[in-house]
């Protein structure tokens, strides 16, 4: 079935650190790719997506390019601040008789220290 | 436009007791899904509805957990008998075809069980 593995955290960096996080994921057919963030107390927000091989989403300074040829969706961004901390998702979309299914990752917490 | 709203934000049961969640989709979406995330973990999808019918149910366990959505628009998820490992944060989303399926969540219901 489809699965999203991602980077295992804590992951722990400076202020105005480089920050890669790196999300690799099975599937068959051709999923879309999403990155979500759970910020503190707050629910799931939808970051950035990538509907197809070689798109490039892009939010908030966040990137994510659409690999099918390592089946990846690394999440980078260049200068991290301290409000980027949060929890941090990958997940596919497939769609399977109908449903559109969401499967996620299982989460990497991110820590920015001033 | 409000967002997806739950209730309530947090519950504390015992084991063997009852509990029902409520939630309140985006006016005008069609799909509403219902997520079990427990601690660390990436979201699960448990049911799946479109209106009031439902798509995808085949991770819901079925003799302790139920959820209906009688008029198409808010949905119930009840728990009966709780067990210890039910205690997660549980999370409703919605979504509508005229946005491309992207699923809005809700700040979620963190359930423990005592």
């Amino acid at each position: 079935g489809n699965s999203v593995t991602q980077m295992e955290g804590p992951v722990t960096l400076s202020e105005e650190a480089f920050l890669t996080i790196n999300c690799t994921y099975t599937a068959t057919g051709y999923p879309s790719l999403f990155w979500y963030v759970q910020y503190p107390g707050e629910g799931l927000q939808l970051l950035l997506k990538a509907t197809k091989a070689d798109d490039k989403g892009s939010n908030k300074g966040f990137e994510a390019t659409y690999r099918k040829e390592t089946t990846s969706f690394h999440l980078e961004k260049g200068s991290v601040q301290v409000s980027d901390s949060a929890v941090y998702f990958c997940a596919l979309r497939s769609s399977i008789q109908g449903a559109q299914k969401l499967v996620f990752g299982q989460g990497t917490r991110l820590t920015i220290n001033p | 436009e409000a967002g997806v709203a739950q209730s309530p934000r947090y519950k504390i049961i015992e084991k063997r007791q009852s509990v029902a969640f409520w939630c309140n989709p985006i006016s005008g979406h069609a799909t509403l899904y219902w997520y079990q995330q427990i601690l660390g973990q990436g979201p699960k999808l448990l049911i799946q509805f479109q209106n009031n019918g439902v798509v995808d149910d085949s991770q819901l366990p079925k003799d302790r957990f139920s959820a209906e959505r009688l008029k198409g628009v808010d949905s119930t998820l009840k728990i009966q008998p709780a067990k210890l490992e039910d205690s997660a944060v549980y999370l409703c989303a919605s979504s509508s075809q005229r946005d491309n399926y992207e699923q809005y969540f809700g700040p979620g219901t963190r359930l423990t069980v005592t």
